[in-house]
Formats: structure tokens, sequence, C-alpha cells
């Protein structure tokens, strides 16, 4: 009964290549988040969506697309992977946009070659 | 811009050793503060939140934070750390309706039997 689950858990891939990162929350919130963790563990939040609706996107390159097919599901879709795309990705899910506490979900290690 | 500064980068203490942890925000209007956990290899994990109220916070795990918005300061404390304490921490701070959560850059605590 994982709250908030993301797959793959682990990604290596080589640098040109389009991957995929899928993650689903079971908790009934309304906002998911997607957030990259550096190698000096640096969080920095990259998209969030409310009910299917884009809120931020921070200045994230345009090879990083999110998708959220419904609220329980945000996806986040990478074109021509390049070598600092390396990285721990976690999404995260909240009830609504008030600051209400963010729920994470494992992580989607990602390594490219 | 806003941003969060962890004093401590890494901190090592001998188990039963009370600690505390510093965390700094720069922004004007109202916060929601956050004090995450990432335990080696695993996900963030809640340990409190301050929303209003009391300023003095209890968290899981015998921890608390103490807000004091005229030093825009929300540190972390233990009376007594325990080895299993090891782990990143993380304060973050949640400003405006987006819910953007800006987090510190993360304190590695490591806690010798």
């Amino acid at each position: 009964d994982t709250a908030v689950s993301q797959t793959p858990k682990y990604l290596v891939t080589q640098m040109g290549n389009d991957k995929s990162i899928k993650c689903e929350q079971n908790l009934g919130h309304d906002t998911m988040y997607w957030y990259k963790q550096d190698s000096k563990k640096f969080l920095k939040i990259m998209f969030s969506y409310n009910n299917k609706e884009l809120i931020i996107n921070e200045t994230v390159p345009n090879r990083f697309s999110p998708k959220s097919p419904d609220k329980a599901h945000l996806n986040l879709h990478i074109n021509s992977l390049e070598l600092g795309d390396s990285a721990v990705y976690f999404c995260a899910s909240s009830q609504g946009l008030g600051g209400e506490t963010q729920y994470f979900g494992p992580g989607t290690r990602l390594l490219v070659l | 811009a806003q941003s969060v500064s962890q004093h401590n980068h890494h901190v090592i203490l001998s188990e039963a050793a009370s600690l505390e942890l510093g965390c700094n925000y720069s922004y004007g209007g109202t916060v929601n503060l956050f004090w995450y956990v990432q335990y080696p290899g695993q996900h963030l994990q809640l340990l409190l939140k301050y929303f209003s109220g009391d300023p003095l916070v209890k968290g899981i795990k015998g921890f608390e934070a103490e807000f004091i918005k005229s030093k825009f300061s929300f540190n972390l404390r233990k009376p007594s750390v325990q080895w299993s304490d090891t782990a990143e921490y993380f304060c973050a701070v949640n400003v405006g309706r987006r819910g953007k959560l800006i987090f510190g850059q993360g304190t590695e605590l490591s806690v010798k039997p």
C-alpha cells in the first residue's frame, strides 16, 4: 500500500536516448511534483501539477516533458538524455497547493553514460 | 529570491549527544516550514512541520524544532541522538500558493556508536 510509487527505481542509459519515469500516488491528492536531486544531494523542484494542470515549470530544459493523464499519475519523459541529467528524480504529492505537506516517492536513480 | 540556508554541511556526533541543526530562510511573508530526513538509500520522510500556532513543534523520533520569526530561523533539535539517526536532514520552506518547496542544501548527520 505504497503511498507514492515510482518506476523504475534505477535507470541506466546512453546519451541521446529518450526515457520515461512513471509516478503514481494512491493518497487521493490533487497535486503532484517532480524534484531533481543532484550529486551533492541538493533538491530542486522541476514541475508541479494540480488536477492535471501545470502549475510550476522551473526553467527546466524543453527536453523534459511532464505528463499527467489523471491526478493520480505524473510521468516524466526526457528526450535526448545528456550526462548532466544523471541524478535522482523524486516524485511527490500533496493534498493541494496551499503549502500542505508533500509526500515523496522512493526516487529513480538515473545514470546517463 | 527565496532561499534556505543550512549552516552545517556535515555533523558528526557520538550517541547520546545533543543535536541542533541550523536553518535560516529568506522570505518576508507567511511561510510553512518543514524538516525532512533521508536515510541512506531511502526517500524523504517528514520529520516535522510548522504552519502556525505554537512555534515549538514536536515531530517523530524525538525531534523538535523552534520557529523564531524575528530570526527567520527554524532549527532542528534532539536531546540525545542514536546511531539510527544517521541520515541527511533537509530544511524546506513553502512560500506562496503554488506549493513550491525550497530546500536547503542538506546536513549530513553521522552518529558514532
